[in-house]
C-alpha cells in the first residue's frame, strides 16, 4: 500500500515563531488533506490540497503532486495552534494517515 | 447540525465481550469511515462505506464488522473483544473529497 511519512515527528516552537510540516507520500493520490488533532483528541480539517497552494489566515499548505509531498506552514505560532497535525492521502476509497508530527507551542 | 456523532464516549469490555460503536451523520453524505487510533500512531482504515447498504473492507478489517443500514449510521461491531483491539475509534463522514470526523470512542479491552 501507499507509505505517508510526516517530518520532523516532534517540533517545539517559541510564540510567534514559524514553522513548515511535511508529508511525503509514495504514489500518485487522488487527494489530500491536512488535519489537526487538538489536545483533547478532536480532529479538525484545515486543508483539502491535492495540489497547488492554499492559505487560511496564519496557515497555509502546498501540495507538488509531481513530486509527491506537501508542506504546511504555521507562522506566527500561537499556543492554541499545539497538538498533532497529520495528512492524509487518498487513492480510490482508501485512506492513509501519516503518523503525524506532534507541535508544541510555549509561551 | 450535529455533524458526525459517536455513541458511546468510553467503553470497558472484558476479553471475549461484544459490543457495537454507533456512528451517526446529518450531512447527507454518502461516504462513511471507520477509524482506530492508537498510542502515537496515525489513524488506521478499519472499514468504510460508499452508500447506503454497501461496505468494504480497510487497512485493518480483522475482528470488526460493519452494517450501512441506514444511510446516516454507520455501525462497528466486535463480536470478541480482544485487548489489541484496546484503541480510540474514530468515524468520519464525507460527500466528495473532505472528511469530517466525530469526536471518538475510547474502548479498553480487559
Amino acid at each position: 500500500g501507499i507509505q505517508v511519512e510526516q517530518s520532523p515527528p516532534d517540533l517545539i516552537l517559541q510564540e510567534g515563531a514559524n514553522s513548515t510540516l511535511r508529508c511525503n507520500f509514495s504514489d500518485s493520490v487522488n487527494n489530500l488533506q491536512w488535519f489537526h488533532q487538538n489536545p483533547w483528541g478532536q480532529l479538525i480539517n484545515l486543508f483539502y490540497i491535492p495540489s497547488g497552494t492554499k492559505q487560511n489566515g496564519r496557515l497555509s499548505a502546498t501540495t507538488v503532486a509531481t513530486e509527491r509531498y506537501s508542506l504546511l506552514y504555521i507562522s506566527s505560532s500561537q499556543t492554541t495552534d499545539s497538538g498533532v497535525y497529520f495528512c492524509a492521502v487518498r487513492m480510490g476509497q482508501k485512506v492513509t494517515f501519516g503518523t503525524g508530527t506532534k507541535l508544541q507551542v510555549i509561551p | 447540525n450535529a455533524g458526525v456523532t459517536q455513541t458511546p464516549k468510553f467503553r470497558v469490555l472484558k476479553t471475549g465481550q461484544s459490543m457495537t460503536l454507533l456512528c451517526a451523520q446529518d450531512m447527507n453524505h454518502e461516504y462513511m469511515y471507520w477509524y482506530r487510533q492508537d498510542p502515537g500512531m496515525g489513524l488506521r482504515l478499519i472499514h468504510y462505506s460508499v452508500g447506503e447498504g454497501t461496505t468494504a473492507k480497510g487497512e485493518v478489517p480483522d475482528g470488526y464488522n460493519v452494517s450501512r443500514l441506514k444511510k446516516q449510521n454507520f455501525l462497528l461491531g466486535l463480536e470478541s473483544a480482544a485487548p489489541s483491539q484496546t484503541s480510540v475509534y474514530f468515524c468520519a463522514s464525507s460527500w466528495g473529497d473532505t472528511q469530517y470526523f466525530g469526536p471518538g470512542t475510547r474502548l479498553t479491552v480487559l
